[in-house]
């Protein structure tokens, strides 16, 4: 069985701030690995995804996340904030041949001016 | 290309009318997922479509609940009777399954539904 956890449910930065939201997973077979975001009324979009190359991914609007297999972490980082990076962000994982994503339980970003 | 379409994108009823949502997939897309989003459960699947053939349906809550997919380009998710517990966002979302990019799902923007 897979399960992903995120840490802290909200998250507050200044704007230019790192942004830093934790992922940490199980799985009993190597994973893929993704960070959606969802902004306010709208539904999720991917920001990056970790499918066994590069362990540091790049992803859109400055966002990266890093694969460490001996933390069974995926930690997603951007170096500084912005006001429009107010959103929910959501880690999840599925099974390198599997087609069912296992969501964590999201981090709410407020970016203070 | 056009993304996922979900209609309507909002619904009010009341309690005990029958709700039908629909979605219509990225064309091409092998899979089709159901999801529902509530403050207090967070994110759910309810149900999952590999090639027009449900997958997975553990995800539904109950027998009010029922999902078709009668062809690649649209699928129903069928409340019946709606009950006030079933407010929600649900998104639909879409995939390719089968091929090395890992399977990325695309979702709809989501159907907000308030049962009075």
């Amino acid at each position: 069985a897979q399960s992903v956890t995120q840490l802290g449910s909200h998250v507050s930065v200044s704007e230019g701030a790192l942004v830093l939201l934790r992922c940490n997973y199980s799985s009993s077979v190597p994973p893929y690995l993704f960070w959606y975001v969802q902004y306010p009324n709208q539904g999720l979009q991917l920001l990056l995804k970790y499918t066994s190359a590069a362990t540091l991914v790049k992803g859109i609007n400055g966002f990266e996340a890093e694969f460490k297999k001996s933390e069974t972490s995926f930690h997603l980082t951007k170096p500084s904030a912005h006001m429009s990076d107010a959103a929910e962000y959501f880690c999840a994982v599925i099974k390198a041949a599997g087609n069912k994503l296992t969501f964590g339980g999201g981090t709410r970003v407020l970016v203070k001016p | 290309d056009a993304g996922v379409i979900q209609s309507p994108r909002h619904e009010v009823t009341e309690m005990g009318q029958e709700v039908t949502l629909r979605c219509k997939p990225i064309s091409g897309h092998n899979s089709l997922f159901w999801y529902r989003q509530t403050m207090m459960r967070g994110l759910e699947l309810l149900i999952y479509f590999n090639n027009n053939v449900p997958i997975d349906d553990s995800g539904m809550p109950e027998d009010r609940f029922s999902a078709k997919m009668p062809n690649a380009s649209f699928s129903t998710l069928k409340i019946q009777p709606s009950e006030p517990r079933d407010s929600a966002v649900y998104f639909c979302a879409s995939s390719l399954y089968g091929t090395s990019g890992g399977n990325e799902q695309f979702f709809g923007p989501g159907t907000r539904l308030t049962v009075l």
